[in-house]
């Protein structure tokens, strides 16, 4: 059981867009920033959006990261078929003292 | 460009040890907090253990605590986890991943590919 709450999948068709919730509590993304990752199968999680919104360098503008009291969001704008991937929040919790995340969220492009 | 390169991975025994090691490149080690996190086959990721810049502080899961042991060597820019008294339930992929250089609340940045420690008897 994850301290983070993700759905479990996620689906959209090509240029369409898809958001991907992440709930928690005040002592992790009610009081902390939240951050996403990207997974394909058999590799690396690779960061998509730090500190609730700000982009790495070289990840696209389609990826938008949001948070609202103890939510946050990931919206995938312009939907392709190479954004089909596993999806992970995350965030520090003041009462484990380390990070927790998000069970994972498969999103399919159909 | 930021590498971290995990090694010693492999088959182990209930109730055995195995080292873990990451070797790091491309970015000032000494200056970032280093996290191992891992993942059970078809499982979601799981925080195992963090060190701070300097390995003064460090962070545990409560499911490792006791039994684990995170380190660092800034000057061979290594990090390692020495693992004992291993379960079934410790069988994942091993990442080692950079967090931030300032606030111990910054979370992973870059991961490496990581590396399987599979206990089975």
């Amino acid at each position: 059981q994850s301290v983070l709450t993700q759905p479990l999948s996620a689906s959209g068709t090509p240029g369409q867009r898809v958001t991907i919730s992440c709930s928690g509590s005040t002592s992790n993304v009610g009081s902390n920033y939240v951050y996403w990752y990207q997974q394909f199968p058999g590799m690396a999680p690779k960061l998509l959006i730090y500190k609730n919104n700000q982009w790495p360098s070289g990840v696209p503008g389609r990826f938008s990261g949001s948070k609202s009291g103890t939510s946050a969001s990931l919206a995938i704008s312009g939907l392709r078929s190479e954004d089909e991937a596993d999806y992970y929040c995350a965030a520090w919790d003041d009462n484990l003292q380390g990070p927790v995340f998000g069970g994972g969220t498969r999103l399919s492009v159909l | 460009q930021v590498q971290l390169v995990e090694s010693g991975g492999g088959l182990v025994k209930p109730g055995g040890s195995l080292r873990v090691s990451c070797a790091a490149s491309g970015f000032n080690f000494a200056d970032y907090q280093m996290s191992w996190i891992r993942q059970a086959p078809g499982k979601g990721l799981e925080w195992v253990s963090k060190i701070d810049s300097t390995g003064s502080i460090i962070f545990q899961a409560d499911s490792v605590k006791g039994r684990f042991s995170i380190s660092r060597d800034n000057a061979k820019k290594s990090l390692h986890l020495q693992m004992s008294n291993l379960r079934v339930d410790d069988t994942a992929v091993y990442y080692c991943a950079r967090d931030g250089s300032y606030n111990l609340w910054d979370l992973s940045d870059y991961w490496g590919q990581g590396t399987l420690v599979t206990v089975s008897s």
